[in-house]
């Protein structure tokens, strides 16, 4: 069974960007697409784009539409997630996911906090 | 964009009774691609259901999903002290995927 291990909390400022990685483990990294769903403080969940790592093409919600970048590196088994020109509204929990239409597994969350 | 609206926004049952769950689409979910998860404080969302009635691996029998179209339904059949959790609902069968806004399961 595949599991996911993100990256550490971070803390960025206002309009930088932040990148964060999801390393898979025990399965075949190549087979799986990788999802990334976000959670704000107290919110719901929120889908923000997808990887199909074999093929190296992704695909984002109309609204993250050319802030965020998601990539992945089949060397190490890893996707990454990027979000450019921060607000604090970005200030989540981003998960990742692996994605056969649902998602299961979901990596741990990497806290993401915008403030000045 | 599919819009999924979930209800009740609290339901508030004590351990041993039955919880309904609503999930309605704005639009008919093809093949009713349906999810269901389980989201406790401080952790990642569980996939409970998948398919709209499909268990998900060593998901007690006790959960159950039903529906089709734009009408979907998690039911629980006997509340146990750990299943009071905020639950959501997922579609995944037109792009861009979508969750409800999530039902929180609270102890009466």
């Amino acid at each position: 069974q595949v599991q996911l291990v993100q990256s550490g909390a971070e803390v960025k400022k206002p309009g930088s960007s932040v990148k964060v990685s999801c390393k898979a483990s025990g399965g075949t990294f190549s087979s799986y697409i990788i999802s990334w769903v976000r959670q704000a403080p107290g919110q719901g969940l929120e889908w923000m784009g997808r990887i199909i790592p074999i093929f190296g093409s992704a695909n984002y919600a109309q609204r993250f539409q050319g802030r965020v970048t998601i990539t992945a590196d089949e060397s190490t088994s890893t996707a990454y997630m990027e979000l450019s020109s921060l607000r604090s509204e970005d200030t989540a929990v981003y998960y990742c996911a692996t994605d056969p239409g649902w998602f299961d597994p979901w990596g741990q969350g990497t806290l993401v906090t915008v403030s000045s | 964009e599919i819009v999924l609206t979930q209800s009740p926004g609290t339901l508030s049952l004590s351990p041993g009774e039955r919880a309904t769950l609503s999930c309605r689409a704005s639009q008919s979910v093809s093949s009713s691609y349906l999810a269901w998860y389980q989201q406790k404080p401080g952790q990642a969302p569980r996939l409970l259901i998948y398919g709209a009635s499909s268990r998900a691996t060593g998901i007690p029998d006790r959960f159950s999903g039903s529906g089709s179209g734009t009408d979907f339904t998690l039911t629980i059949s006997r509340l146990e002290p750990e299943d009071f959790a905020v639950y959501y609902c997922q579609q995944y069968g037109n792009s861009p995927y979508s969750f409800g806004q999530g039902t929180k399961l609270e102890i009466k």
